[in-house]
């Protein structure tokens, strides 16, 4: 596909369950960001790979959260033992290089009940 | 934290006037990027400007950036109906984006 995608693309969960979140970029894309929005709220940055390695993980909340990408294109964000407060839309985005513009994906809306 | 602030929150105007929405950052930055999202899902990338330009043009988007004062502002010239949206700026002090709260525009018809 010509644009980032992300799978599934809503969740329902109960709290204190395991969930994965999965990003397929941008063929070509090195850098590869995870951000979080709440209603009314613009995205807040959670963390961002630069091939297969993590280059910042300052915006992950707390050690529930983790996110691989094993083989520098996909990337899967993990969250354990969910709490309500972990709803929100989760984006994704892919760019071609640091710096250069971010594509957005269409997001994953996680619902924490 | 949010360190971009959109000026106004909401925006509403009729079709084929012109759209004005301002943007203040705290830090210096290396660029700054103007997004759009309908429904509160997908961004879509509007337009970027580096921290050495002053105004950019796409298509019925200006932009311009003022560091200085660390501010911004997006005009959409001849609105439609379609650019019913929220708008975003977001500033990249480094790497990650920092993103504002948006401002709602609507265009009625």
């Amino acid at each position: 596909g010509a644009g980032v995608s992300q799978t599934p693309s809503n969740k329902v969960t109960e709290k204190g369950k395991y969930v994965e979140l999965r990003c397929d970029p941008i063929s070509g894309h090195t850098a590869l960001y995870w951000y979080r929005q709440s209603l009314g709220q613009g995205p807040e940055f959670l963390i961002y790979f630069q091939g297969t390695g993590a280059a910042d993980d300052s915006g992950l909340p707390n050690d529930r959260f983790f996110a691989v990408r094993p083989e520098g294109s996909v990337s899967t964000l993990k969250i354990q033992r969910t709490e309500r407060g972990d709803s929100a839309v989760y984006l994704c985005a892919s760019s071609y290089l640091i710096g250069n513009e971010q594509f957005f994906g269409p997001g994953t809306r996680l619902t924490v009940l | 934290s949010q360190q971009g602030e959109e000026d106004p929150q909401a925006l509403s105007i009729q079709e084929g006037e012109n759209a004005t929405m301002n943007c203040s950052y705290k830090t210096s930055i290396n660029n700054l990027q103007w997004y759009r999202q309908n429904s509160g899902r997908g961004l879509v990338h509007l337009i970027l400007i580096r921290s050495n330009e002053r105004e950019k043009h796409s298509g019925r988007l200006r932009v311009t950036l003022d560091t200085s004062k660390k501010s911004s502002s997006l005009l959409i010239t001849a609105s439609r109906a379609a650019d019913t949206a929220s708008y975003f700026c977001a500033t990249a002090p480094r790497e990650k984006l920092v993103f504002g709260k948006g401002t709602k525009l609507t265009v009625n018809p």
